[in-house]
């Protein structure tokens, strides 16, 4: 079954940096990666997302980058806000039909004001 | 994306009782939701698939007979803890998939077993 393994497992930024997190993954299968931003106490949410075909894609202040040969996938958060502190997790599926999503151990992310 | 409910956000039984937890999907018919379980510190691990008209699909290790899961409708799905104890306590997420390939969480129910 697939594996996905993230990094780092805590980041601290100060607010205005830029924030990296990176995940692996093993299934070669796999071809849709999305990235949810967990609050305490609440559920994950989908704030962006990379299929297969797509090299790179951004979104304002965020932006995701795959690379397939290498099986990893990145997320990239720029300008942090202390809004942006939460627990990220990344996430990998072969899409419909298979669609179990395996996530990520997450990475809590902390920006100083 | 979809608009995932669940009822209630938070509950306290005590041991040996059974817990119902509800997902619904507010604006999107699902034929498939999915059942999460996230404790405290770590990611979320799946617990089973709910199939609308049949039966659940689970994860290896996960009791079919504890877990119960009812897609009684395209809209709900339903999870029911029975006989909980102590090490049940979680917070139990639950999700839809939408058209392609994303999936859209519910805000999660913390169950705290006494």
């Amino acid at each position: 079954g697939e594996n996905v393994e993230q990094h780092p497992s805590t980041l601290s930024v100060q607010e205005g940096d830029s924030a990296v997190i990176k995940c692996t993954y093993s299934d070669s299968a796999s071809n849709y990666f999305p990235w949810y931003k967990q609050e305490l106490g609440k559920g994950p949410q989908l704030i962006i997302d990379i299929r297969s075909n797509v090299g790179e894609k951004k979104d304002q202040r965020i932006a995701v980058t795959l690379n397939k040969t290498a099986k990893h996938f990145s997320l990239h958060i720029t300008e942090t806000q202390p809004e942006d502190s939460a627990v990220y997790f990344c996430a990998a599926t072969r899409g419909k039909g298979a669609n179990n999503l395996f996530f990520g151990t997450g990475t809590r992310l902390t920006v100083i004001p | 994306g979809a608009v995932v409910s669940q009822h209630p956000s938070r509950v306290i039984c005590k041991s040996g009782t059974s817990v119902k937890i509800e997902c619904r999907s507010l604006d999107f018919q699902a034929t498939t939701m999915f059942w999460y379980r996230q404790f405290p510190k770590q990611s979320l691990m799946l617990m089973a698939t709910s199939n609308e008209g049949s039966k659940a699909t689970y994860e290896q290790g996960v009791e079919k007979d504890k877990f119960l899961i009812n897609h009684a409708s395209l809209t709900l799905s339903t999870l029911t803890v029975t006989s909980a104890h102590p090490e049940d306590s979680s917070f139990y997420i639950c999700s839809v998939p939408a058209l392609l390939d994303e999936q859209f969480f519910g805000p999660g129910t913390r169950l705290t077993v006494l």
